[in-house]
């Protein structure tokens, strides 16, 4: 069973505030990393796929790295908006195995 | 459709009853993938499809839990005699190469049962 563990739980910031969240995962056997925004009442929309040790990847204020022999990424949001307020959740694939989701962060960002 | 399909969207049925969902991928996605949340979970991966492969059952719960993929399209997720514990909002999600590209999700089937 692989273990993809993501924190913080939960977070609260208010409009403006840059925060980030972090996503660990197996260093063994890596494939692939995603990252998804779960809106309340919506589906998950994929953010980012990553498959390589060192992969940055940026959409808007949104970014994200990879580290895969240490076995996190991070994700980092620039200048949050009310419009963020989501959960985030990381999925993780080694070479044998399916995505397997972490618990997700859940933001919350206050005007 | 432009999107994955997910039907019904909301279902409700009594303890002991069967229940079939469907999930109708984008069309030419090759992996298919049954996942639920249940009240203050994460997402539990439960069955996985990808094209003529064996699927990947090793998440189902219970063997009261089955799925099949017809033509490599359409996906049904079959719960047999419903217990309350699976009550759940039911995802399914494809893409069209495993791993490397996103997946992409349907609303969901809310399953209560009562």
């Amino acid at each position: 069973i692989l273990n993809v563990e993501q924190s913080p739980q939960s977070l609260h910031v208010q409009e403006g505030d840059s925060t980030n969240f972090t996503c660990s995962f197996p260093s063994s056997n890596f494939y692939a990393l995603h990252w998804y925004r779960w809106e309340t009442a919506k589906s998950p929309e994929a953010l980012f796929v990553m498959t390589l040790n060192g992969d940055e990847k940026k959409k808007g204020r949104i970014s994200a790295t990879l580290n895969t022999k240490e076995g996190y990424s991070y994700l980092y949001i620039k200048g949050s908006q009310p419009e963020d307020s989501a959960t985030y959740l990381c999925a993780f694939m080694t070479g044998y195995s399916t995505l397997t989701f972490g618990k997700g962060t859940m933001l919350l960002v206050s005007p | 459709g432009a999107g994955v399909s997910q039907s019904p969207s909301n279902k409700v049925t009594e303890k002991g009853k069967d229940v079939e969902l469907r999930c109708d991928p984008i069309s030419g996605h090759t992996a298919l993938y049954w996942y639920r949340q249940s009240l203050g979970q994460g997402l539990e991966f439960l069955i996985y499809f990808q094209g003529n492969s064996a699927p990947d059952k090793s998440g189902l719960p219970s063997d009261r839990f089955s799925a099949e993929r017809t033509g490599g399209s359409v996906s049904t997720l079959t719960i047999q005699r419903t217990q309350q514990e699976d009550s759940a909002v039911y995802l399914c999600a494809s893409s069209w190469r495993v791993a490397v590209t996103e997946a992409f999700f349907g609303q969901g089937t809310r399953l209560t049962v009562v």
